[in-house]
């Protein structure tokens, strides 16, 4: 059974950063990607970004562009999500999520809670 | 950015059938629009119920059904059951990013 388990919720102040993990078990990458993607409070959901696992390649969504940093460590089945200059508008849900084959969304981490505040 | 639009919200009733629909701003929805679709419930991470236009999970119940109609990607609930009360997404691939749209509401009532 695949399971992708994210680390525990994190309070940031304005201007840090964060680094949101996701450690996969069950599963061996191999033509998968990883995407992230956020959902702000009682809004909808927001494509970030994806990163191939096997090859380290990345694509981010235009909006977070200079802000985010995709990267996975293969030794620990491991990907994290950087993001920086936190704001107030970044206090969302963040969730990790598999892509297999052929576009096939599948699995989704339990999500992670970053609040951005003074 | 593609905008990506759904109905705000729906109703059904119980035992009843609805379709939600999938709108691409830059024109109709293709299969290499890769629509896929996810129920999220309060509190809870989505699920994928539907990728790739019309394929199924193990764990999507049948009584979901996904298609392309008149340039939309759609949902089809058929026998409504209330624990299908949810917010459905729909995520398609444009212009090299992937795109959500704004969610649908769906009230079983």
């Amino acid at each position: 059974q695949v399971q992708l388990v994210q680390s525990g919720a994190e309070v940031k102040s304005p201007g840090a950063s964060v680094k949101v993990s996701c450690t996969a078990s069950g599963h061996t990458f191999t033509d998968d990607y990883i995407h992230w993607v956020r959902q702000t409070p009682g809004q909808g959901l927001d494509w970030m970004g994806l990163i191939s696992p096997r090859g380290g390649g990345t694509t981010y969504a235009h909006k977070f562009q200079g802000r985010i940093t995709l990267t996975g460590d293969m030794s620990t089945n491991t990907l994290y999500m950087e993001l920086s200059g936190l704001n107030s508008d970044d206090t969302a849900v963040y969730y990790c999520v598999k892509e297999g084959r052929s576009q096939t969304w599948d699995y989704w981490g339990q999500g992670t809670l970053v609040t951005v505040s003074s | 950015q593609t905008v990506v639009t759904q109905e705000p919200s729906l109703t059904v009733s119980p035992g009843g059938t609805v379709t939600l629909t999938c709108t691409s701003g830059t024109g109709p929805v293709t299969s290499g629009f890769f629509p896929t679709w996810f129920q999220q419930k309060p509190g809870q991470a989505p699920v994928t119920l539907i990728y790739s236009t019309a394929n199924k999970h193990s764990w999507t119940p049948a009584r979901f059904s996904g298609s392309l109609l008149g340039g939309k990607a759609a949902l089809t609930l058929s026998g409504a059951q209330p624990e299908d009360e949810a917010d459905y997404y729909c995520l398609g691939y444009s212009g090299g990013a992937w795109v959500f749209g704004g969610g649908t509401k769906l009230f079983v009532l």
